[in-house]
């Protein structure tokens, strides 16, 4: 049982260069989301999905794009990077259940954009 | 404007020692709590929550008080052990979908 894995583990780009991290749970989990964490700030939401086929904005979505064309795997996209977008990126996922609404999270993506 | 603040931004405590952790929270539409242990070079990993219509929430050595009037949180480690040495995170889930905000972080050592 991995629980949620994250590909790749670093990478660097350039500027206005594009890529995609790939998130994928094994936990048959319902719920799925991509955060980003910067230095002295906790976790912020960029995309979340409540399951195949749909996703949502969260608090920090501008210059990101997901999909979920599967349960398990949930897709985060950047077009044209910027520096702005260097950060450490978390995928997480969770239960649909009412009252368990914790999430597990992968071991994160750190990206460096120059 | 944070909507989840951790204002200690680290703390030390004694091995065997009671390690408090403060949250306090500004939306009064979160209708969960919950804590996160990370460790360097990990995602974070669940460690107990809370509903808002409960005022405590105990599991083991962790134990999370919630103070709805004052919008505050409280997480205490009773006794801290050196394991428990990581940054802790509160996060608020708002009852409108599935938008968790999280608190900054507070960076606790447990000293031999």
């Amino acid at each position: 049982n991995a629980g949620v894995t994250q590909t790749p583990k670093f990478r660097v780009l350039k500027t206005g260069q594009s890529m995609t991290l790939l998130c994928a749970q094994d936990m048959n989990h319902e719920y799925m989301y991509w955060y980003r964490q910067d230095p002295g700030m906790g976790l912020r939401l960029i995309h979340y999905s409540v399951g195949e086929g749909t996703t949502a904005k969260g608090e920090v979505p501008d210059g990101y794009n997901v999909s979920r064309l599967k349960k398990q795997n949930f897709l985060l996209g950047l077009e044209s990077a910027a520096p702005s977008q260097t950060s450490v990126y978390f995928c997480a996922s969770s239960r649909l259940m009412s009252g368990a609404y914790e999430q597990y999270f992968g071991p994160g993506t750190r990206l460096t954009v120059t | 404007d944070q909507q989840v603040k951790q204002n200690s931004p680290s703390l030390s405590v004694q091995e065997g020692r009671i390690s408090i952790l403060n949250c306090d929270y500004t939306n009064s539409m979160f209708d969960y709590f919950l804590w996160y242990k990370k460790y360097p070079a990990e995602g974070p990993t669940f460690l107990i929550s809370i509903s808002s219509i409960k005022d405590k929430n105990e599991d083991g050595r962790f134990t999370v008080f919630l103070n709805k009037s004052a919008k505050h949180l409280s997480l205490h480690i009773v006794p801290s052990q050196p394991g428990d040495s990581a940054v802790y995170f509160c996060a608020g889930r708002d009852n409108y979908g599935q938008n968790f905000v999280f608190g900054p972080g507070t960076r606790l050592s447990v000293l031999p």
